[in-house]
């Protein structure tokens, strides 16, 4: 596609459930990064892929939260017994293959709201 | 560690006044700095950035900032703002030759333009 594309922009969840956030890279960028943007702080990195596997997944908060790219192209990051403070921005970014931060592309993001 | 720091929280200025938002950093090497916004319902979009020559450093929209090593800063600036520019800015460091999950963000300012 032309952009990053994240669905859905809002999500709407109750403490306890499961959430799956997905995002759609730019068409052929194999590096694939989710970020997390708490109220009044800048984005915080989550994980990052290169093609189908997770290159560094040091940014996850806690064994709630995992993330797949089962195709090297589509990504989810799936949430699991959601928690008040899992409320936040999440952001996905997609560069080519070893291109530096520059060439990062940033999705608009989904906000997810935990009640 | 490498750290980001945005002082001003919000900013407000009239249209057409110069904006200068500050930007301070942390980090034990030589940084690789940026400058983001993000406008409502929008990704994160690279204003510019800085890794070496020039500390003068020209973007888009007719943003630029300025790298001053001695005070660990990288303000960014605006001569002229316009309404369009109403956004959050977000100022992040990172390594040179790293990628963008290793950047680091500061938390963020607020910019509010007058009519």
């Amino acid at each position: 596609g032309a952009g990053v594309s994240q669905t859905p922009s809002n999500k709407v969840t109750e403490k306890g459930k499961y959430v799956e956030l997905r995002c759609d890279p730019i068409s052929g960028h194999t590096a694939l990064y989710w970020y997390r943007q708490s109220l009044g702080q800048g984005p915080e990195f989550l994980i990052y892929f290169q093609g189908t596997g997770a290159a560094d997944d040091s940014g996850l908060p806690n064994d709630r939260f995992f993330a797949v790219r089962p195709e090297g192209s589509v990504s989810t990051l799936k949430i699991q017994r959601t928690e008040r403070g899992d409320s936040a921005v999440y952001l996905c970014a997609s560069s080519l293959h070893g291109a530096g931060p520059m060439q990062a592309f940033f999705g608009q993001g989904t906000r997810l709201t935990v009640v | 560690a490498q750290s980001v720091t945005q002082p001003d929280i919000h900013i407000t200025v009239s249209e057409g006044a110069s904006l200068e938002l500050r930007c301070n950093y942390s980090y034990g090497a030589t940084p690789y700095l940026f400058w983001y916004v993000q406008s409502p319902g929008q990704g994160l979009q690279l204003l510019l950035k800085y890794f070496s020559g020039d500390t003068l450093v020209q973007g888009i929209k007719g943003f630029e900032a300025e790298f001053k090593r001695s005070q660990s800063s990288f303000n960014l600036r605006k001569p002229s703002v316009h309404w369009s520019d109403a956004a959050e800015y977000f100022c992040a460091v990172g390594p040179l030759g790293g990628s963008a999950r290793q950047l680091t963000f500061g938390s963020g300012t607020q910019l509010t333009v007058l009519p």
